[in-house]
C-alpha cells in the first residue's frame, strides 16, 4: 500500500490550492479515504473523507464550505481543493485510509505542507 | 460534534506502567483507536477496535474500555516508547472522524 501526496506549498491568505493523493498496491474504487492534517507542534485534525465512490462527503467543521474533497478512481487518485485559505490552515496533510489495507492497518502517506502566509 | 479528551501529558519512569485515559460520549457505541507517533514520523496504530493489537506491536501494549472513557496501557514502558499518543473514533452518527487532543509520553 502507498499514498503519495502533491500539490503542497506556499500561498497567500484567500489563496486556492489543490492537494493530490496517488495510491497503489490496493484496490483504490473499494476503499473510502480521508484527509487528516497537522499544524507544526500541534496535534492530529480530521480534514474530509469521502466513501468509495465520492457520493458520500464529509467536512470537519474549520474547513466546511471552503474544502472540498474528490477522487477520480480511474487515476486511483484523491484530491482536496482547499479555497479561501487562511493562516489557520498551515499544517502537513495526510492522505488516509481508516481501515484494513491488505494487512496494514491505517496506511498514511508522508504528507505534503501547505504554509498559508503573507 | 463529539470531542475526544485526553490529559496533555504522562511521566513514568522506566518499567512502570503508563495508562493514557480518552473519554467521550460516543465512545460506549463506537470503537476507538490509539496512534503512536514519535517525533517526525506518520502516526501508526497501537491498538485498534478498542483492545486489539497489530501484528509487530509489542505485548506491552494494551487497551481497555468502559463506558464513555477507553485506556491505553503500556506495561513496563520503556524509553522507546516516548512518543505522542493520540485515540480517535468516530461521531455518533458515525459520518464523522474525531481524534482526541493526544498525549505526550515521557519515559524517564
Amino acid at each position: 500500500v502507498q499514498l503519495v501526496e502533491s500539490g503542497g506549498g506556499v500561498v497567500r491568505p484567500g489563496g486556492s490550492l489543490r492537494l493530490s493523493c496517488a495510491a497503489s498496491g490496493f484496490t483504490f474504487h473499494e476503499y473510502g479515504m480521508n484527509w487528516v492534517r497537522q499544524a507544526p507542534g500541534k496535534g492530529l485534525e480530521w480534514v474530509s473523507s469521502t466513501n468509495w465512490n465520492g457520493d458520500n462527503t464529509g467536512y470537519g467543521d474549520a474547513v466546511k464550505g471552503r474544502f472540498t474533497i474528490s477522487r477520480d478512481n480511474a487515476k486511483n487518485s484523491l484530491y482536496l481543493q482547499m479555497n479561501s485559505l487562511r493562516v489557520e490552515d498551515t499544517a502537513l496533510y495526510y492522505c488516509v485510509i481508516f481501515g484494513m489495507v491488505g494487512g496494514e492497518i491505517d496506511p498514511w502517506g508522508q504528507g505534503t505542507l501547505v504554509t498559508v502566509s503573507s | 460534534s463529539s470531542e475526544l479528551t485526553q490529559p496533555p501529558s504522562v511521566s513514568v519512569s522506566p518499567g512502570q506502567t503508563a495508562r493514557i485515559t480518552c473519554s467521550g460520549d460516543s465512545l460506549p457505541k463506537k470503537y476507538a483507536y490509539w496512534y503512536q507517533q514519535k517525533s517526525g514520523q506518520v502516526p501508526v496504530v497501537v491498538i485498534y477496535e478498542d483492545s486489539k493489537r497489530p501484528s509487530g506491536i509489542p505485548e506491552r501494549f494494551s487497551g481497555s474500555s468502559s463506558g464513555t472513557m477507553v485506556t491505553l496501557a503500556i506495561s513496563g514502558a520503556q524509553v522507546e516508547d516516548e512518543a505522542d499518543y493520540y485515540c480517535y473514533s468516530t461521531d455518533s452518527g458515525g459520518d464523522h472522524v474525531v481524534f482526541g487532543g493526544g498525549t505526550k509520553l515521557t519515559v524517564l
